[in-house]
Parts: C-alpha cells; structure tokens; sequence
C-alpha cells in the first residue's frame, strides 16, 4: 500500500548543481502536485499537472521544472539549485476536484 | 483570491484538557475545507474535510470541526487530547469550482503541543 512515493529523501547540494526529484503514485489519480514547506510558511505549490499530458505553475514556480511523465510519474527538475532552495518538498495526487490529496513523506533538500 | 489563516503558530496544552485549534479562510465563492497533520517527518495526513451537508464533520483519532459559513471558519476541536496528538496542524481551503484540479490553499500551520 505505497500511495506517494518520493526519492531520494535526503540530499545535499552545492550551489549550481542540478537534480530531479522523483514521485510516482500507484493510486490511478489524474492530477499530481509539487509543494515546498518551509518554517511558518505552510506549504506553497510550485507546479501541478491537472492530468497527464498537462503541468502549470503554482505560486512559487521560479527556477523550477517539471515533467508528468506517464500517469504515475511526476518529476521536479532544479537546473542550478540555489540556497533559497533548501527546503522540505512534498508530493502529492489527488484524483478529483473534492477528495482530499494524498501525500508522500518528502525529500529534505539542502543547498550549500 | 483565497486565503486561509491560522491565528495561532503554536498551542500548548496538557494531556486529556480539550483544545480548539482555529482557521479562518476568506473566498468569494463556495469551498471545499481540509484539515491535515503532519507528524515530525512525515508527510501531510487528512485528518477530515468539509465537502457539503453537516456543518459538523468528525474525522479519525477524536478530532472534529465544525463550518460556519457566516464566520467563515472551521476551527478543529479534541475534547481530550494524548501526548500522541503532539504535531502540526494545517488548515485547507479549495475552491469548489476549481476545474479539473483541486489546488489547494494551506494555512502556515499550528503547532499542538501536548504536554504530560
């Protein structure tokens, strides 16, 4: 019974350097999300894919990427990640306008 | 635009005292209203939601809420709360008519600490 599932967990970066967040769901859901937490900001969306095929910017899209590769899968690209970056990030699935949207544990990023 | 406000970042109580945590949500059209906790690294858990119906919405481990649409609010309510209960709490608002995704709203979360 996976749900969300989100690797790596933990990573650490230097500035500049790249890399993909993984997440795929096994729930057959149509839209996926990708938020990022940080300390007294709540969560903050950063793109979406409505279904697949489709992705659209959140309120915090810059310097982001994202790709819905199939149906299950949804990546975050970061081309030269930043210290502004580090953060938790979470995904998530949702399959209707009104059922809630599930959640994987995160990756914890930090950006040196 | 919506927006949703938690007033309080952290609420300390003792075990088995009943606490009540609040939100608020301003939008200009009808939602949806989520609550969700987050225990210490993990992700996001639906705790319950408001859809449609009873304005009074039970969710799992105790907790429930109650809608006032003339307040706007949607405060979450344990008459007796468990050490367990200890993490954070985030209120959500969707609009009911967000088309084929339902993007969701947080509030920036309330800390329960439950203490012995």
């Amino acid at each position: 019974n996976a749900g969300v599932t989100q690797t790596p967990k933990f990573q650490v970066l230097k500035t500049g350097q790249s890399m993909t967040l993984q997440c795929a769901q096994d729930m057959n859901h149509n839209s996926m999300y990708w938020y990022r937490q940080d300390p007294g900001m709540g969560l903050r969306l950063i793109y979406y894919s409505a279904s697949e095929g489709t992705t659209d910017k959140g309120e915090v899209p810059n310097g982001y990427n994202v790709s819905r590769l199939n149906k299950r899968e949804f990546s975050l690209r970061l081309e030269s990640a930043a210290p502004s970056q580090t953060s938790v990030y979470f995904c998530a699935s949702s399959d209707q306008v009104n059922q809630p949207q599930h959640f994987g544990d995160g990756t914890r990023l930090s950006i040196l | 635009a919506q927006s949703v406000t938690q007033l309080d970042s952290q609420v300390p109580v003792f075990e088995e005292a009943p606490v009540e945590l609040r939100c608020n949500y301003s939008s200009s059209v009808s939602v949806y209203l989520f609550w969700y906790v987050q225990y210490p690294n993990q992700g996001l858990q639906l705790l319950l939601k408001y859809l449609s119906g009873s304005t009074l919405v039970k969710g799992i481990n105790g907790f429930e809420a109650e809608f006032n649409k003339s307040q706007t609010s949607f405060h979450l309510r344990k008459p007796s709360v468990h050490i367990s209960d200890t993490a954070e709490y985030f209120c959500a608002v969707s609009d009911l008519y967000g088309g084929a995704t339902n993007k969701l709203i947080f509030g920036t979360g309330t800390l329960l600490a439950v203490q012995p």
